[in-house]
C-alpha cells in the first residue's frame, strides 16, 4: 500500500529536549515536505526537499532542521524545542517537485512542548 | 504575490442538498489548483486538481470543481452531500511563474458540516 508514515503520532516533551520526528514514504517520490498546522493559520511549510541531499527552507524554518540522506526518509529535528513549537505536524511527498502532482500526507504528529 | 482565499470558515448543509466550498486565488501566471480534504485525526487527502484543459474537474468521492479564470475561482462542489463529507477542506495553488519557489500556497481551510 502506498503510504507516508510518521512516528511518533503523539509526543509530549519538555523545553530544550532534542527530538526527532521520522517520516518515510514507499512511493519512490522525489519531493518531500514538512508542514505544521495551527488553528487560524492553516498549513505552513517548514522545510522541503527536492531529492536526496537537496533541502530548502519553507515559510517557518526557525527552530527546525531536516536531512535527506535516503530518498524514502525525511526526518524533522527539533534541536531545542520551545512551547511555540507545540503544533500538529505533517509530512508529505509527491512525484517530481509537486508542480503537477498531488501530495500524499502522513497521518500527522501532535507535538506538545511544555 | 500569490495567495489563496477561502472566504467561509464554515459551511453547513443538509444531507442530500448540493454543497459548494469556495476558493479564490491570486497568481501572476497560470494557476495549478488543488483541493484536499482532512477528516478528523487524519492527514490531508487529495481530492482533485486543475492543471490545464477542461474547466470542470471531477475528483474523488463525487466531488467536482470548476475553474473560472475570469473570476479567479476554483469552487468545490458536490450535487448531493453526505454526512460522511463532514471534514475540513483546503484549497491550494501554485503559480506557473513562481520560478524556483515551487511550493503550494494553501488556504486556511473551510469546515464543512453536513447535517442529517
Amino acid at each position: 500500500e502506498a503510504q507516508v508514515t510518521q512516528n511518533p503520532r503523539y509526543l509530549i516533551t519538555v523545553t530544550g529536549k532534542k527530538l526527532t520526528v521520522t517520516c518515510s514514504q514507499n512511493m519512490n517520490h522525489e519531493y518531500m515536505s514538512w508542514y505544521r498546522q495551527d488553528p487560524g493559520l492553516g498549513l505552513r511549510q517548514i522545510y522541503y526537499s527536492m531529492n536526496v541531499e537537496v533541502t530548502d527552507k519553507g515559510d517557518v524554518p526557525e527552530g527546525y532542521k531536516v536531512s535527506r540522506k535516503e530518498k524514502r526518509n525525511f526526518p524533522l529535528i527539533l534541536e531545542s524545542p520551545s512551547p511555540n513549537q507545540t503544533s500538529l505536524y505533517f509530512c508529505a511527498s509527491s512525484r517530481d517537485r509537486g508542480d503537477y502532482y498531488e501530495q500524499y500526507f502522513g497521518p500527522g504528529t501532535r507535538l506538545t512542548v511544555t | 504575490a500569490q495567495s489563496v482565499a477561502q472566504p467561509e470558515d464554515q459551511v453547513n448543509v443538509a444531507e442530500g442538498n448540493p454543497l459548494t466550498v469556495k476558493c479564490t486565488y491570486s497568481v501572476s501566471g497560470n494557476p495549478y489548483l488543488f483541493w484536499y480534504v482532512q477528516y478528523p485525526n487524519r492527514g490531508l487527502q487529495f481530492l482533485l486538481k486543475y492543471i490545464t484543459g477542461d474547466n470542470l474537474v471531477k475528483g474523488s468521492y463525487g466531488f467536482e470543481a470548476e475553474f473560472n479564470k475570469s473570476q479567479t475561482s476554483f469552487h468545490l462542489k458536490k450535487p448531493s452531500a453526505l454526512v460522511s463529507d463532514s471534514a475540513l477542506y483546503f484549497c491550494a495553488v501554485r503559480d506557473s511563474n513562481a520560478g524556483n519557489n515551487r511550493k503550494l500556497i494553501w488556504g486556511l481551510g473551510t469546515s464543512l458540516a453536513v447535517n442529517p
